[in-house]
């Protein structure tokens, strides 16, 4: 199956500062969605991103639909304590017949602990 | 609205017991799906549906069964349970307005099989 690749696996960072993570994968995607996962609960969706180049925010949270349409990057600025979890990309596979529509791919996720 | 619900919330079982997950959703979404979630795998699709009584395979199909008999419920059968069917198992819901792409997912099954 597809294939996606999220980094970093892991960030350490203090309260205040920015963060970047990016997903990247070797097919085209028609959908690109960020989801944020806390300990025990299931994932809530953040950003969801359907055109190539576009640029969404949700809050401090900033997401992008990479041109080449293989990749996609979520920023949170200012973090806060409250941003600890798992975030996950997840991405809708391009298919001419469009029946991957809802067929999720993920990403490994990326686990973000924030120091006050 | 309770948005996706997931029952049980926890369950252990022994090689070879057979169960069933339940989830039900009360947005009248189309799209209803199941996935698992292994430690760094991400989250897998098992099967999903786009409607009453349409059901189709996804990633990892192999050892569960499906039904969709109303909108509202997608239950997950495990026939036979094996140790490799330990997992956290999650339903999700979408609406043909986002092309069934944007999908709320409940709280989750953690299974043990021992």
């Amino acid at each position: 199956g597809q294939q996606l690749n999220q980094s970093p696996q892991s960030m350490f960072i203090q309260e205040g500062e920015d963060v970047s993570m990016n997903c990247t994968s070797s097919s085209i995607f028609n959908t690109w969605l960020w989801y944020k996962q806390d300990p025990g609960e299931g994932p809530v969706l953040l950003i969801a991103l359907y055109k190539a180049g576009e640029l969404t925010s949700n809050g401090r949270l900033t997401a992008q639909f990479g041109i080449t349409r293989k990749d996609s990057f979520l920023n949170i600025s200012a973090s806060i304590p409250s941003d600890v979890g798992i975030y996950f990309c997840a991405g809708v596979p391009y298919n001419a017949g469009g029946t991957s529509y809802g067929k999720l791919t993920f990403g490994q996720g990326t686990i973000l602990t924030v120091h006050p | 609205n309770a948005g996706v619900t997931q029952t049980p919330k926890f369950q252990v079982l022994k090689t070879g017991q057979s169960m069933t997950l339940q989830c039900a959703q009360d947005m009248n979404h189309e799209y209803m799906s199941w996935y698992r979630q292994d430690p760094g795998m991400g989250l897998r699709l098992i099967h999903y549906s786009v409607g009453a009584g349409i059901t189709d395979q996804g990633e990892v199909p192999n050892g569960y069964n499906v039904s969709r008999s109303t909108t509202e419920d997608f239950p997950l059968r495990l026939l036979s349970a094996a140790p490799s069917q330990t997992s956290v198992y999650f339903c999700a819901s979408s609406s043909r307005d986002s092309s069934y792409n944007e999908q709320f997912f409940g709280p989750g099954t953690r299974l043990t099989v021992l």
